[in-house]
C-alpha cells in the first residue's frame, strides 16, 4: 500500500510555530504536497517538494527527506485563521493521482 | 474567476436516484481528477483524465460510478442508483501536466437519504 500518516489533531497557541509531520512509503515517490483545508472548503495548495530539503514561503516552509520517506509543514507566527485541516498527500509512478492522508486538525488558541 | 468550477454546490437525493455532477477545469490545464472525501478523511482519489482520456480509475470505484470529459474540457462525475454510502463531497482539481500541482474545487456536498 501507500500509507500516509500524520497525527489526527495538533493545538498550538497564536503566534508560536508548531511543526506538523508526515510519513509515506518511498518505493515509487515522485513528489509531496501539502494542502490547507477550511472547514466545508475545497483544499488549497501550500507547498510540493520534490528534492530533499527546506522551501520557504512567506509563514509557512515544507521539509522532504526522500530517503527517510518524511516531511514536515512549518507554520510560523500562528494565527487563528491558521485553524484548520493540513493534508499531507504524496504523488507516486509518475501517475496523476495524489494519495492523500486523513488530514491533521490543526486548533490555534489566543 | 478562473479557478476550478463544480456544480451543483450541494445536490440531496433519495436512495436509488441518478445523480451527475459537473467539474469545469482552469482552461489552460490539460489534467482533471476527481476525487471524494467523507467527514474526518483526506480525499480519496477516483478517476483522472488527460485530455479527453481516462487515464486511471480507482479499482475501488463502483460500477455505478462512471466519468467524462468529451472534448477534454470540462467533465461529468454520474452515480447511478444512489446508495447512503455514496454521501460525501465530491472534490475535482485540474493541473498542468508538467508542473504536477492540482487546485481544487470547492467541491459537490452529496446527501443520500
Amino acid at each position: 500500500g501507500q500509507n500516509i500518516d500524520q497525527p489526527t489533531e495538533m493545538t498550538a497557541t497564536e503566534g508560536a510555530i508548531v511543526q506538523i509531520n508526515c510519513t509515506y512509503q518511498t518505493s515509487g515517490f515522485n513528489g509531496l504536497f501539502w494542502y490547507q483545508q477550511h472547514a466545508g472548503e475545497a483544499p488549497t495548495f501550500l507547498s510540493y517538494n520534490v528534492l530533499d530539503g527546506l522551501e520557504e514561503k512567506g509563514r509557512f516552509s515544507s521539509f522532504l527527506s526522500r530517503s527517510k520517506g518524511y516531511s514536515y509543514l512549518l507554520l510560523k507566527e500562528l494565527q487563528m485563521k491558521d485553524s484548520a485541516s493540513y493534508l499531507c498527500a504524496a504523488l507516486y509512478n509518475q501517475g496523476g493521482k495524489l494519495i492523500f492522508g486523513q488530514g491533521t486538525e490543526l486548533s490555534v488558541k489566543p | 474567476d478562473t479557478g476550478v468550477s463544480q456544480d451543483p454546490r450541494h445536490k440531496i437525493t433519495k436512495r436509488g436516484q441518478n445523480v451527475t455532477f459537473r467539474c469545469d477545469p482552469i482552461s489552460e490545464h490539460n489534467r482533471l481528477y476527481w476525487y471524494r472525501q467523507t467527514l474526518g478523511q483526506g480525499p480519496e482519489f477516483l478517476t483522472y483524465f488527460q485530455n479527453e482520456a481516462q487515464l486511471e480509475k480507482s479499482r475501488l470505484l463502483s460500477d455505478r460510478f462512471s466519468a467524462e470529459r468529451p472534448k477534454g474540457s470540462f467533465s461529468t462525475l454520474e452515480i447511478q442508483r444512489t446508495e447512503q454510502g455514496d454521501s460525501a463531497m465530491y472534490l475535482c482539481a485540474s493541473s498542468d501536466r508538467e508542473k504536477n500541482i492540482q487546485y481544487f474545487g470547492a467541491g459537490t456536498r452529496l446527501s443520500v437519504l
